[in-house]
């Protein structure tokens, strides 16, 4: 299958710092891409849909100008969490879809936890 | 948007066949039932997905009902390694590869 990777795995970060997280498809190429949250013991959350070359899409109650998703080439895109504070700690998660055709589902990377102290 | 139903939990014992079951009684016509599981702090893996016709691949089986209200993914013989959370989703939108939102999901423990 389908390889995405996400860097850094884990970072810890003081409050107020902004931390960039970033999603690459290995093998195939992605026009759209898409973060989700994770909170310890939760389900994932749906932030936003990232859309190579466009404005992302958030959904209800996530905050934009607080999380920046840049999709700037088919196999990259970023999430950058602005003057982070602890309640942002979390586990964040990308997925992306492959464009070609060849494959049926959407492949998802291994995730980075963030701390914010 | 289609939503499902599955139990929080369920034990499995190693070597054996393992049930998951998934209600979604307002799945629409052109909604596809995918399944993905998350072993502990890492990305959702990919399991499977169908629209009616029963489905078989290299990791599990989907039967889906004839009603398309719920579907039982199998995992036929289960391993220590298949200890996660699985989750059926069905997918949202009329796009093919529309976005998909988690639910609870099952914790399933595979016991020796």
């Amino acid at each position: 299958g389908a390889v995405v990777s996400q860097h850094p795995s884990w970072v810890i970060c003081k409050s107020g710092t902004s931390v960039k997280i970033e999603c690459r498809s290995l093998d195939f190429q992605a026009t759209t891409m898409f973060w989700y949250r994770q909170f310890p013991k939760q389900s994932l959350m749906l932030m936003a849909t990232s859309n190579e070359g466009s404005k992302a899409t958030y959904e209800q109650g996530v905050e934009k100008d607080k999380f920046l998703i840049n999709h700037a080439s088919l196999t990259l895109s970023t999430l950058t969490v602005t003057s982070a504070h602890p309640e942002d700690s979390s586990f964040y998660i990308c997925s992306a879809r492959d464009t070609s055709g060849v494959y049926n589902e959407q492949f998802f990377g291994p995730g980075t936890r963030l701390t914010v102290l | 948007d289609a939503k499902t139903t599955q139990p929080p939990s369920m034990d499995c014992a190693e070597g054996r066949a393992a049930n998951l079951p998934c209600n979604h009684s307002t799945i629409s016509g052109n909604e596809y039932v995918y399944w993905y599981r998350q072993i502990h702090s890492q990305g959702p893996q990919y399991i499977i997905h169908g629209l009616k016709n029963n489905e078989t691949n290299e990791m599990a089986s989907l039967i889906i009902t004839e009603d398309r209200k719920s579907s039982t993914l199998i995992l036929p013989h289960a391993t220590l390694r298949d200890t996660a959370v699985y989750y059926c989703i069905v997918r949202v939108g009329t796009d093919s590869w529309g976005k998909l939102q988690f639910g609870a999901g099952t914790q399933v423990v595979v016991t020796p």
